[in-house]
């Protein structure tokens, strides 16, 4: 079993539509959780951390739920420019700092 | 954007030959990491270093080697490149005073080993 798990996609969605992606993660030693944005051939963009308490930032909203370890994000009012690769992330507590990375989910926003 | 390069960006070499990797900071962080990404399997941890002369291993760390003998440079050597190593390798960045372990990553340089 792969310690971070996500939905491969794609989604594709029109603009507009709002998307919600799901993780999961296998350590429940984790202590720290984010979501990056990867365009094609770039490099990955912390797009926000996600706290116990859920998190939003402008159309993006982040979630955490440590009992059943999983981490969700939702897109809202998509934009044409969102589409990406969405990498969720998770940092295992007390290991030199380490992230472990999905497999990332594609997302594409057609006009 | 943080002040991470990575050169050479791009790199086509032979099978048995060594190539070093060079990724540069202008942040003064200590911690630096080296990662590959490969099709299915995501990004994954080769190197690590938490201060100049110190690292530690990743979960793919066979065939490689690291240094750090700068707070701005660390370099990821292959001894003996071989096909399976041709990946897209991505240096990344850690502020440990920062509040949630986040971490920055350069722009990449993509490997091709024949």
């Amino acid at each position: 079993r792969k310690e971070v798990e996500q939905d491969p996609g794609p989604f594709n969605v029109p603009e507009g539509a709002t998307v919600a992606f799901n993780c999961t993660y296998s350590n429940s030693a984790s202590q720290s959780f984010f979501w990056y944005r990867q365009d094609c051939r770039k490099e990955p963009k912390l797009l926000m951390s996600v706290y116990s308490s859920g998190n939003e930032d402008g159309r993006f909203t982040a979630q955490l739920n440590r009992a059943s370890q999983y981490i969700s994000l939702l897109i809202r009012d998509s934009k044409l420019s969102d589409s990406a690769t969405y990498l969720c992330v998770v940092n295992p507590y007390n290991q030199g700092g380490k992230l472990i990375f999905g497999q990332g989910t594609e997302l594409s926003v057609k006009p | 954007d943080a002040g991470i390069t990575q050169s050479p960006r791009h790199k086509v070499t032979e099978t048995g030959t060594p190539v070093t990797l060079r990724c540069h900071q202008t942040e003064n962080h200590r911690y630096m990491y080296w990662y590959r990404q490969d099709p299915g399997h995501g990004l994954r941890l080769i190197h690590y270093s938490y201060g100049v002369k110190d690292t530690d291993k990743g979960e793919v760390s066979d065939g490689y080697s690291v240094s750090r003998s700068k707070t701005e440079d660390f370099l990821l050597t292959l001894e003996s490149a071989t096909s399976s190593q041709t990946s897209v390798y991505f240096c990344a960045i850690r502020n440990p005073a920062g509040s949630y372990n986040e971490q920055f990553f350069g722009p990449g340089t993509r490997l091709t080993v024949l």
